[in-house]
């Protein structure tokens, strides 16, 4: 069964930290996506990565930086977090080839205070 | 760059009812792709639906199908006999043909509620 993982559920950090988000994926997929979810707003994409290493920005970068060491393993990194950072923060992976069909995490609610 | 509109915030329906959900989207390209994405309260977003733009035939999933008109941009989602299960935020996605990285563009989702 297809599988994403993502570290925590929920985190509460304050202004200024450091701040890692973690994505898993099981089934070998070439791309991993960061995405954040704010209510009217959908789903927008902040980094992907199409292999390890590689890393491309998507429409909302700015404050975000990104990790990919190996292929299973993407982190969202959030420099020093500030409120306006605080949000829902959706992990994805797909295959390179193909459709591409996304698969999703469960999600880390992140509140920055 | 490609958008996607979905008009409706929030949707109720009777179980057992029939509900439409719409979307549209504007893009110049020619190839692409338009998927639903279910995501249930506290639970993993997941596909529920997919359409190939150049298949004229409209994609169906069991109680789910699309109503697909590419002229006029249109994309909506029909779910028929209504579960409480279908309470979810749905979302509407564009993916361009080719290139890499597959990027989706979404919607702003519209929340259904399956009422008993």
């Amino acid at each position: 069964d297809v599988k994403v993982t993502q570290s925590s559920r929920y985190l509460v950090k304050r202004t200024g930290e450091k701040v890692f988000l973690e994505c898993v994926q099981d089934m070998d997929h070439e791309n991993m996506f960061w995405y954040r979810q704010d209510p009217g707003l959908g789903l927008r994409l902040i980094y992907f990565s199409y292999d390890v290493k590689m890393k491309e920005k998507g429409d909302i970068p700015e404050g975000y930086s990104v990790s990919r060491e190996k292929k299973e393993r993407f982190s969202l990194i959030l420099e020093s977090a500030s409120t306006n950072q605080t949000s829902m923060y959706l992990c994805a992976s797909s295959l390179k080839a193909g459709v591409g069909t996304q698969y999703f995490g469960p999600g880390t609610r992140l509140t920055v205070l | 760059a490609q958008t996607v509109t979905q008009s409706q915030p929030e949707m109720s329906v009777q179980e057992a009812e029939t509900v439409t959900l719409s979307c549209t989207y504007d893009t110049s390209e020619n190839n692409y792709y338009l998927f639903w994405y279910k995501q249930p309260p506290s639970r993993q977003m997941i596909l529920v639906i997919r359409q190939e733009a150049y298949k004229q035939q409209n994609a169906t999933e069991n109680r789910f199908s699309v109503n697909f008109q590419k002229a006029a941009k249109s994309f909506s989602l029909k779910i028929s006999d209504s579960q409480l299960g279908d309470t979810a935020m749905y979302f509407c996605a564009f993916m361009k043909h080719g290139g890499y990285g597959n990027k989706l563009v979404f919607g702003a989702g519209t929340i259904l509620r399956v009422k008993s």
